[in-house]
């Protein structure tokens, strides 16, 4: 699976969208870009995923790039509630796959201010 | 609320203790996962079960001995562990085994396991 690398922290205030970058330069086409996030001492949440197209569901947006090398995470209006380690995780759509390859890098830790 | 239910919340065990963690999953899936995320580092990916028969075991000490009954509950049986064991243990299950990249992972809230 293509390797990741995200911002190892980043704040934002209150109210304010936050916009979570990733790149995953050597993406292959058929791998999925997932973002979870995990709230401390809780376990991971899923939030969106997506293969081309840009995607949005009740929890946030996925901006993914035409190159498919970078993607970005939208959460339109942060909350205190936000605040959590944010994944970005890419993996291939294969039968033959394994679990292993759903890897959870660092991420990036949000802190959304008051 | 995840419809992934772990118990105990907390636990804290000598090394020569024989204890257990349980995984309950209401959401009908298929697949069920044990994960390891020690302080400060990444998940560790333990075992996968599909259909409640091991998948994979990714190389993981034989003093974690998981057990599947079925495909709604999962349990992680400890026995002689080391403090170096100490770690947030965490139940997943999906609707079919990660073999597709449109799976998604539903986490329970974990185990806060201490080993003295």
């Amino acid at each position: 699976d293509a390797k990741t690398t995200q911002p190892p922290s980043m704040d934002c205030a209150e109210g304010r969208a936050a916009n979570l970058p990733c790149n995953h330069s050597t993406i292959s086409g058929n791998e999925y870009v997932y973002w979870y996030r995990q709230i401390h001492s809780q376990g991971p949440q899923y939030i969106i995923h997506g293969l081309k197209n840009n995607e949005t569901n009740e929890m946030a947006s996925l901006i993914i790039t035409e190159d498919r090398k970078s993607s970005t995470l939208i959460l339109p209006h942060a909350t205190l509630r936000d605040t959590a380690v944010y994944y970005c995780i890419v993996r291939v759509n294969q039968l033959s796959g394994s679990a292993r390859q759903l890897t959870f890098g660092s991420g990036t830790q949000l802190t959304v201010l008051p | 609320e995840t419809g992934v239910t772990q118990t105990p919340r907390h636990l804290v065990m000598g090394m020569t203790n024989k204890k257990s963690l349980k995984c309950e999953q209401h959401l009908g899936h298929n697949a069920m996962y044990w994960y390891k995320q020690s302080a400060k580092k990444p998940l560790e990916l333990m075992f996968v079960y599909n259909f409640k028969e091991q998948t994979e075991n990714n190389s993981v000490p034989s003093r974690f001995s998981p057990e599947c009954p079925n495909s709604s509950h999962l349990f992680l049986h400890l026995h002689t562990l080391q403090p170096e064991d100490s770690a947030l243990y965490l139940c997943a299950s999906s609707r079919a085994v990660l073999t597709r990249g449109n799976e998604k992972l539903f986490f329970g809230s974990g185990t806060q396991l201490s080993v003295l």
